[in-house]
């Protein structure tokens, strides 16, 4: 069974432009979270999409959104860069919602100049 | 707020060496615990995990015990090897609909085996 699926695996932005990123769940699972990974903040939680609906929300500004699609998959998109979006950011699918495991893809690596 | 501490590393063991890597939380209710490592260039592998009090989660020689009277679950390994050597953290998902997927996690603590 494939993983969890982020693309693209790198990508380098300047300030300003905006990003979408990608992500493919598991087969079967209709959870997506999206977290940001930094050296300074560690990991932290963006939000989470259950069945096409955002159910949870973490506390980052509105440039930050995302979506799924009705085959699971997700995107997020970050407008009007700032070099603090600097960040791995990972994708991680579940079954359901608070009872199964999460699992993680290997995450897209964004640099803003 | 909910909140996971990480006892800071690198924590540098000797192959063969016991491990403990310390995890501390705070929570309302009986929040889920979980250990998650990273690897180098690589996401999150789930390690283990506990739902409930006195619960002990095992994986790989791996082993964490959910302790509710001391609000921790402290990661344990008997030998440690170089293989081991990765980034570990602890995380906590709150029961609920306010939960969901969301997870808290701890700051990380690098583990290094040496031969």
């Amino acid at each position: 069974k494939a993983g969890v699926t982020q693309t693209p695996r790198y990508l380098i932005k300047t300030r300003g432009q905006q990003v979408t990123l990608s992500c493919s769940p598991i087969s079967g699972h209709r959870s997506v979270s999206w977290y940001q990974q930094t050296p300074g903040q560690g990991l932290q939680f963006l939000f989470e999409y259950f069945s096409e609906t955002q159910r949870n929300k973490g506390n980052f500004p509105g440039r930050f959104s995302g979506r799924q699609f009705s085959n699971s998959r997700s995107e997020m998109n970050v407008s009007t860069l700032e070099l603090g979006d600097s960040a791995l950011y990972l994708c991680a699918s579940s079954l359901e919602r608070g009872s199964s495991p999460l699992h993680f893809g290997n995450g897209t690596r964004l640099t803003v100049t | 707020g909910n909140s996971v501490t990480q006892m800071e590393g690198p924590v540098t063991l000797s192959e063969e060496a016991f491990l403990t890597i310390n995890c501390t939380y705070t929570a309302t209710g009986y929040p889920s615990l979980f250990w998650y490592v990273q690897y180098p260039g690589e996401g999150l592998q789930l390690l283990l995990k506990a739902t409930k009090a006195d619960d002990k989660g095992s994986n790989k020689g791996f082993e964490a015990t959910y302790r509710k009277e001391t609000t921790s679950f402290h990661l344990e390994k008997g030998s440690v090897q170089v293989s081991d050597s990765a980034v570990y953290f602890c995380a906590l998902r709150q029961l609920g609909a306010g939960g969901g997927n969301k997870l808290t996690f701890g700051t990380g603590t690098q583990l290094k085996v040496e031969l």
